[in-house]
């Protein structure tokens, strides 16, 4: 069984640019979450995907947007980068969108800093 | 709103102590509660999950936790601490759609 694999591992990008970070869900899930996880704090939940669709968002920008492919991948986009985005941006799998006692098996994350 | 506070960001016990990281929650509904170890610079390792049932959870490790709703908290323990158990735990409370919200984490600190 894979479990939840995140690309790229690390990146550094300059204020206003965009980036994209990916995620495979491990197999069989077909529920993604994204959380970021600012320096000594605890993850912040950004959206989640089920199916292709927006199941939930936090308290984000729309500059923080998000795909689901038909494989159940994840794709989380930001767009016009500031400072205060630099973070370890997590993301997670479970088995069923509405399970509200579901547990998410979180990938390795992937470390973004904004210069 | 659902809410979950961890008291003490750092505690620091000598090897074969007892380890306790205190949780508290706050939930207008049954809580479903997790907590979660992350070692540095990796993601997320579930330890131990409440739904419903009994209210003394096992997990993985060696490390337990007491749901006691009347106290609205979820600590966890494990008798005898190692080495290997210094990292960074955070307990979270599952809402709506599932979504997690995390406490802020206690970072476990263990002395030969």
């Amino acid at each position: 069984e894979t479990g939840v694999t995140q690309s790229p591992t690390h990146l550094i990008k300059t204020r206003g640019q965009q980036v994209t970070l990916r995620c495979s869900s491990q197999s069989g899930h077909n529920t993604v979450s994204w959380y970021q996880q600012a320096l000594g704090q605890g993850p912040q939940f950004i959206f989640q995907y089920y199916r292709e669709e927006e199941n939930g968002r936090g308290n984000f920008p729309p500059r923080f947007s998000g795909l689901q492919f038909p494989n159940y991948s994840s794709e989380l986009n930001v767009n016009a980068l500031e400072l205060d985005d630099s973070a370890l941006y997590l993301c997670a799998s479970s088995g069923h969108g509405q399970g509200i006692g579901e547990t998410q098996y979180f990938g390795p994350g992937t470390r973004l800093l904004v210069l | 709103a659902q809410s979950v506070t961890q008291l003490g960001s750092h505690v620091s016990v000598s090897e074969g102590a007892l380890v306790l990281l205190r949780c508290n929650y706050s939930s207008s509904v049954p809580p479903y509660l997790f907590w979660y170890v992350q070692y540095p610079n990796q993601g997320l390792q579930l330890l131990l999950k409440y739904t419903t049932g009994a209210t003394l959870v096992k997990g993985i490790n060696g490390f337990e936790a007491e749901f006691k709703k009347s106290e609205t908290s979820f600590h966890l323990t494990k008798p005898s601490a190692h080495m290997s158990d210094a990292a960074e735990y955070f307990c979270a409370v599952s809402v709506d759609t599932g979504k997690l919200i995390f406490g802020q984490g206690t970072t476990l600190q263990v002395k030969p």
